[in-house]
């Protein structure tokens, strides 16, 4: 069974503090990974990543992909309030015709001012 | 581009009742996907359409839920009859077939509660 696992489920931190959030994953035909941000109901995209250790970055979230030891990490730098949020991670797999995405359970992050 | 529409955002029945969600997705999206999202936990899916044909639903409790895709563009989602267990954020979400570089598009969701 494919199965998508985050960690930690829950994070607090201070502003300006770094966080690490990782996302391990056991799939047949794997596609890509990505990282999607929640903060009320509809998870909004950040990242999508295909192909192992080429980082992606945006402003102060950065993201790596390992297809050897089939993990991703998370990267959040200098964290404001407006972080505070579930983030996703999500693998797209493909079986037959179609692709599907499979969702880790998340990992709640708040940070505190 | 206009995202993808929900309705409603909130919906509060008895269990063994009955209930509908509607989803509009973007314009020219050919797969729609609906998640089930139980507080705590990642979305789950559902059911996948491409155009209006059934893709993937082997994680729809079939005895009870059921989907269409009336001409490849709205869908709607339908519990019946409803159990404690079914209460949830019902997420839409919708794409390009193969699934753009960014991922799917989602809805904002409707919150069921069963009571």
């Amino acid at each position: 069974e494919d199965k998508v696992v985050q960690s930690p489920l829950s994070l607090v931190v201070h502003e300006g503090d770094t966080v690490t959030l990782n996302c391990s994953y056991e799939v047949t035909n794997f596609r890509s990974l990505l990282w999607y941000k929640q903060e009320k109901k509809a998870p909004t995209f950040l990242f999508m990543l295909t192909s192992s250790g080429i980082e992606k970055k945006s402003g102060r979230l950065s993201s790596i992909l390992d297809k050897k030891e089939l993990f991703s990490i998370l990267n959040i730098t200098a964290t404001q309030t407006g972080d505070s949020a579930v983030y996703l991670c999500a693998v797209k797999v493909s079986g037959g015709a179609t692709n599907k995405l499979i969702f880790g359970t998340g990992t709640l992050l708040a940070v505190q001012p | 581009e206009a995202g993808v529409a929900q309705s409603p955002r909130y919906k509060i029945i008895e269990k063994r009742q009955s209930v509908a969600f509607w989803c509009n997705p973007i314009s020219g999206h050919a797969t729609l996907y609906w998640y089930q999202q139980i507080l705590g936990q990642g979305p789950k899916l559902l059911i996948q359409f491409q155009n209006n044909g059934v893709v993937d639903d082997s994680q729809l409790p079939k005895d009870r839920f059921s989907a269409e895709r009336l001409k490849g563009v709205d869908s709607t989602l339908k519990i019946q009859p409803a159990k404690l267990e079914d209460s949830a954020v019902y997420l839409c979400a919708s794409s390009l077939v193969g699934g753009p570089s960014h991922g799917y598009t989602f809805g904002s969701g409707t919150r069921l509660t069963v009571v």
